[in-house]
């Protein structure tokens, strides 16, 4: 079966500081990968896509992926109360499919 | 706002009722999900069309529905519920070319099912 993990955390980071979620995965043959962040009562919301090994950056939100350890990391620099949610990983698991993670709750304080 | 709206936001039924979540979505994909959000467990796909047909269900009760008249139109219908299918159903839909698969989510419907 087709896994996706992820840390639940909740981790806490303050203010200002750099946040860190990681996450594995069980599908060599995934090829598609994304975060999404998804607040209390909210539904999802993509926040980055990478496909190809190394770094992506998009504002304070890098993208990390390692294909040969089948790894994806995102981090948030700067680290803002807003920032605080559930960190959701997605990756490809099938024609037009994502399994997702159970996701990582981050807790910014001012 | 995303471009996938969900109707109704919430919704309480018991558990002899009927009743069907409607999906639109206006952002020109081909491909449109049902997801099942459950509390301390990850989100859970039930059902994948991709231009107009089904492409996978997964193992779904009968109880649950979906149909799925043009691309931009997406419905789960609801009968004999029990009180373990309370959750939050979200509708996504995305692109499927090759290796472009980013899902985009509407707002979800919360259901209780009493």
């Amino acid at each position: 079966q087709k896994e996706v993990e992820q840390n639940s955390g909740p981790l806490s980071v303050p203010e200002g500081a750099i946040a860190s979620l990681n996450c594995t995965y069980s599908d060599r043959g995934s090829q598609s990968f994304f975060w999404y962040r998804q607040y209390s009562g909210k539904s999802p919301e993509l926040i980055m896509s990478i496909y190809s090994n190394g770094d992506k950056e998009d504002g304070r939100f890098t993208a990390q992926l390692n294909k040969a350890s089948q790894y994806v990391s995102l981090l948030i620099r700067d680290s803002q109360p807003s920032d605080s949610a559930t960190y959701l990983c997605a990756v490809t698991s099938g024609y037009s499919t994502l399994t997702f993670g159970k996701g990582t709750m981050l807790l910014v304080s001012p | 706002e995303t471009g996938v709206t969900q109707t109704p936001r919430h919704l309480v039924m018991g558990m002899t009722n009927k009743k069907s979540l409607k999906c639109e979505q206006h952002l020109g994909h081909n491909a449109m999900y049902w997801y099942k959000q459950s509390a301390k467990k990850p989100l859970e796909l039930m059902f994948v069309y991709s231009l107009e047909e089904r492409v996978e269900n997964n193992s779904v009760p009968s109880r649950f529905s979906p149909e799925c008249p043009n691309s931009s139109h997406l419905f789960l219908h609801l009968h004999t519920l029990q009180p373990e299918d309370s959750a939050l159903y979200l509708c996504a839909s995305s692109q499927v070319l090759a290796g472009d698969y980013e899902q985009y989510f509407g707002p979800g419907t919360r259901l209780t099912v009493t």
